[in-house]
């Protein structure tokens, strides 16, 4: 079966400093996997999504950057974080059926930018 | 551009009594439609999904949802609601040969014993 991992589960960082966050899927191959921004516990807005090995789409500008090195990891980036950067963020993984697939989400990493 | 709404932010109900949650959409094409569930600090759970046939679906937990086209909605149902439901419950839509899914606001079911 297939599980999704995200970490870490919270992070508090001052502002200013650089970002990581890791998501990694497992039991599956060539998934798409997206990053979404959960604010105040309510809507999601999608950030990048990814199709395949270092090709990554980003859908709003941000200070935000995602890069994909293998093919079931995905990583969250900031050079220099800012206070709005606060936020639950989700790594979801699907397969490929032409808009047809379920998201599979992780269980979140929780960001304080202070 | 496809997007979804969720009418109602909070919706209460009392333990035992049916449930729904609205979802409306707009979409250019044929939708395709999801409900979630998120309970607190936690990622989001796949409940349901309409993709083509049968308008009623029936998903995860007892929850069902029925696709109407003439209305453009997906409410989300479930015939007896338990406390254990209360949770953040999220409609989604997405169209063919699109990666990009688009989330509604969410909307808070209380179920109060």
């Amino acid at each position: 079966s297939q599980t999704i991992h995200q970490w870490p589960a919270t992070l508090v960082q001052p502002v200013g400093s650089p970002l990581s966050l890791e998501c990694t899927v497992e039991g599956t191959s060539n998934p798409n996997l997206y990053w979404y921004r959960q604010a105040a516990g309510r809507g999601l807005q999608l950030l990048f999504y990814s199709i395949g090995i270092d090709q990554i789409s980003s859908e709003v500008p941000q200070n935000l950057s995602a890069s994909r090195p293998q093919d079931r990891q995905f990583i969250l980036s900031s050079k220099k974080l800012l206070l709005s950067d606060s936020g639950f963020y989700l790594c979801a993984w699907s397969v490929k059926l032409a808009g047809q697939e379920t998201q599979y989400f992780g269980p979140g990493t929780r960001l304080l930018v202070l | 551009a496809q997007s979804v709404a969720q009418p109602e932010d909070q919706v209460n109900v009392a333990e035992g009594n049916p449930l729904t949650v609205k979802c409306t959409y707009s979409v250019s094409g044929n939708p395709y439609l999801f409900w979630y569930v998120q309970y607190p600090n936690r990622g989001l759970q796949f409940l349901l999904k309409y993709i083509t046939g049968d308008n009623l679906v029936k998903g995860s937990y007892g929850f069902e949802a029925e696709f109407n086209k003439s209305q453009t909605s997906f409410h989300l149902k479930k015939p007896s609601a338990l406390v254990s439901d209360s949770a953040l419950y999220f409609c989604a839509v997405r169209v063919y040969n699109n990666n990009d899914m688009r989330f509604g606001a969410g909307t808070r079911l209380t179920v109060k014993p």
